[in-house]
């Protein structure tokens, strides 16, 4: 079965510095997700990613996979507090597979 | 606005108890699932369904079951509650089965059972 690992497990950075946070596949991606989660709340879709290469911008958020499909990652440009939580990814089992998560990466952002 | 819902948000029964969890979208999706959030493990599929009448284990099913009449609700029922069973459980609906579509999640209920 797929499984997704993610790093770091957790991250504190100062205000208004730079992140990536990484996801890796043990096979090949069909779809990548990344959500976030405030602390005791439900996840928030953050985008999704398909294809070797793409990559996807939303606000200060940028989501890269790479060409081989296995590795994404999630950069985060001039962090604020609002960013903080936890970052899950997670991936398409290819059809009739299990949807997996990673298990995540606790970020937090120090005003 | 379309939405997914979960009830009760909180929940603490006792060990061996029947305890059923409510999950209800208004997205109109055929896919639901039911995952449990425990520290070191990540998110963990319980159950799942494709549509009315259709029904799926996932990873951790023992100890769970599920229902699909409709398509608005899938209820999970842990028959006889355990202490490990202890958990957040969060309810999730995406729209089509075999293409690539994220999933909405409810705000989760935290269940403790002593």
């Amino acid at each position: 079965s797929q499984e997704l690992e993610q790093s770091p497990q957790s991250l504190i950075v100062q205000e208004g510095k730079n992140l990536t946070i990484n996801c890796t596949s043990s096979k090949t991606l069909y779809g990548l997700y990344w959500y976030k989660q405030k602390y005791g709340e439900g996840l928030i879709f953050l985008m999704m990613l398909q294809k070797g290469g793409e990559e996807k911008s939303h606000e200060k958020i940028t989501a890269k996979l790479d060409e081989k499909k296995q590795q994404s990652s999630l950069h985060i440009t001039a962090s604020q507090p609002s960013h903080a939580g936890i970052y899950l990814c997670g991936a398409d089992g290819h059809y009739g597979q299990n949807f997996v998560f990673g298990p995540g990466t606790r970020l937090s952002v120090l005003p | 606005d379309a939405e997914i819902t979960q009830s009760p948000r909180h929940k603490i029964t006792e060990t061996g108890r029947q305890v059923t969890l409510a999950c209800h979208q208004t997205w109109n999706h055929n896919n639901m699932f039911w995952y449990r959030q425990d520290l070191g493990h990540g998110l963990r599929l319980i159950h799942y369904s494709y549509g009315v009448q259709d029904t799926n284990k996932g990873e951790v099913s023992d100890g769970y079951s599920v229902s699909r009449s409709n398509t608005e609700d899938l209820p999970l029922t842990l028959e006889s509650a355990a202490s490990s069973q202890t958990s957040v459980y969060f309810c999730a609906s995406s729209e089509s089965r075999g293409e690539h579509n994220e999933q909405f999640f409810g705000p989760g209920t935290r269940l403790t059972v002593l």
